[in-house]
């Protein structure tokens, strides 16, 4: 069964430094990779997917996530993080039903 | 891009009272429709797939007759908590993906805060 795992329940990141919340994934076959992003009391907002191609991925607000086929890992980064990045961020997986496989979610704080 | 309406955004009422919660997409045709539901810290749930005219599809251990879908439109979704009771309190969202979408991303709704009393 496909599955995403994020070791982390919270990062605290000071304002400015770079930022990264960590995702690995274990799936069958080739993967659909997601992040999300939640503020409080909201839905999720879509960060960036990786279908194909590039390893680097670009998505809004400045982030960016890496997969990583031999790591089997998909982090999700930003060069300067922003004290509106603290939010409540899932990694995510499409299984082979379309349906969304949510991590636990990663809490980043971000230290003004 | 893609907009998803969820409505409402909190509800309170009392125990026994059955609660619908819509979700619209507001500017695309929406086939697939999922709800979830969020416990406080902790990830989404799914509990069911909607499809446009035919039944829902419910994820082990989601009552289908406590938790009523009905997607009658490509633009429409509705959820139903029948005989809501304290323990139905939660954080529900839908979600809604493009006909056409193939590969592209789920689009959510801002959730819907159910208190039940």
């Amino acid at each position: 069964a496909q599955s995403v795992a994020q070791p982390e329940d919270q990062v605290n990141v000071a304002e400015g430094n770079p930022l990264t919340v960590k995702c690995t994934y274990s799936v069958s076959g080739n993967p659909y990779l997601f992040w999300y992003v939640q503020y409080p009391n909201r839905g999720l907002q879509f960060l960036l997917k990786y279908i194909t191609g590039d390893n680097l991925v670009k998505g809004s607000y400045g982030f960016e996530a890496e997969f990583n086929k031999s790591q089997t890992s998909f982090h999700l980064k930003k060069p300067s993080a922003l004290v509106s990045d603290s939010a409540l961020y899932f990694c995510a997986v499409r299984d082979r039903d379309d349906k969304i496989i949510f991590g636990k979610g990663t809490r980043l704080h971000i230290l003004p | 891009g893609a907009v998803v309406s969820q409505h409402p955004s909190r509800v309170i009422c009392k125990s026994g009272t059955s609660v619908k919660i819509e979700c619209r997409s507001l500017d695309f045709q929406a086939t697939t429709m999922f709800w979830y539901r969020q416990f406080p810290k902790q990830s989404l749930m799914l509990m069911a797939t909607s499809n446009e005219g035919s039944k829902a599809t419910y994820e082990q251990g989601v009552e289908k007759d406590k938790f009523l879908i009905n997607h009658a439109s490509l633009t429409l979704s509705t959820l139903t908590v029948t005989s809501a009771h304290p323990e139905d309190s939660s954080f529900y969202i839908c979600s809604a993906r493009a006909a056409e979408a193939g590969r592209q991303p789920q689009h959510f709704g801002d959730g819907t805060r159910l208190s039940i009393l």
